[in-house]
């Protein structure tokens, strides 16, 4: 079935790095894709989505394309602060299947001040 | 506030008892998911519902059972319960299967068995 891969283990870096967490996907047909953050004690919050390969997802200083040739959605910030400490999932829809969301099993990124 | 509900949001009871978890969706979303979040096991789906019909089951254990109902809120029933039962139990909701607008997650219960 669809599924959606995060790369292994925690991502520790220092204020003001860049930040990369990759995701690939494997699907069938032409899935949706979404970055999903939770910060501590929280609950999962859309961070950006898209719907269609090229597209760009974007928000708060994120961003992820949608690319197509590479089944990958690698999410992407240019200077981390603390308060981007969280767990980072990635997650797809496939709308013509089962129609519900497929996650990765998230990344923990702790950014040091 | 993302518009979906959780009661409560932490629950400390024993091994063996009966507990009920409630969700009410955002305004509008027909489709009810529940998620189970631990530290060993990520985030693993439950089942969905929608508009009050059993749509998919996921990792859901057999003394665990869900319904969803008329108005659209939904509860999880967890019986028998275990030590390794305790965890964080996520409810999301979606208008659309999510191929658009993702979901939107409520800000869970923790359950806790003592």
């Amino acid at each position: 079935g669809d599924s959606v891969t995060q790369m292994e283990g925690p991502v520790t870096l220092s204020e003001e790095a860049f930040l990369t967490i990759n995701c690939t996907y494997t699907a069938t047909g032409y899935p949706s894709l979404f970055w999903y953050v939770q910060y501590p004690g929280e609950g999962l919050q859309l961070l950006l989505k898209a719907t269609k390969a090229d597209d760009k997802g974007s928000n708060k200083g994120f961003e992820a394309t949608y690319r197509k040739e590479t089944t990958s959605f690698h999410l992407e910030k240019g200077s981390v602060q603390v308060s981007d400490s969280a767990v980072y999932f990635c997650a797809l829809s496939d709308r013509y299947g089962n129609n519900r969301l497929a996650f990765g099993k998230g990344n923990q990124v702790v950014v040091i001040p | 506030d993302s518009g979906v509900t959780q009661t409560p949001k932490h629950l400390i009871t024993a091994t063996g008892q009966r507990v009920t978890l409630r969700c009410s969706p955002r305004s509008g979303d027909l489709s009810v998911y529940w998620y189970q979040q631990s530290l060993d096991q990520g985030l693993q789906f439950l089942i969905q519902y929608y508009n009050g019909e059993e749509r998919a089951k996921g990792n859901i254990l057999e003394r665990f059972s869900a319904q969803q109902f008329p108005d659209l809120h939904s509860e999880l029933n967890l019986s028998s319960l275990e030590l390794g039962d305790s965890a964080l139990y996520f409810c999301a909701s979606s208008r659309d299967g999510g191929a658009n607008y993702g979901y939107t997650f409520g800000s869970g219960t923790r359950l806790t068995v003592v």
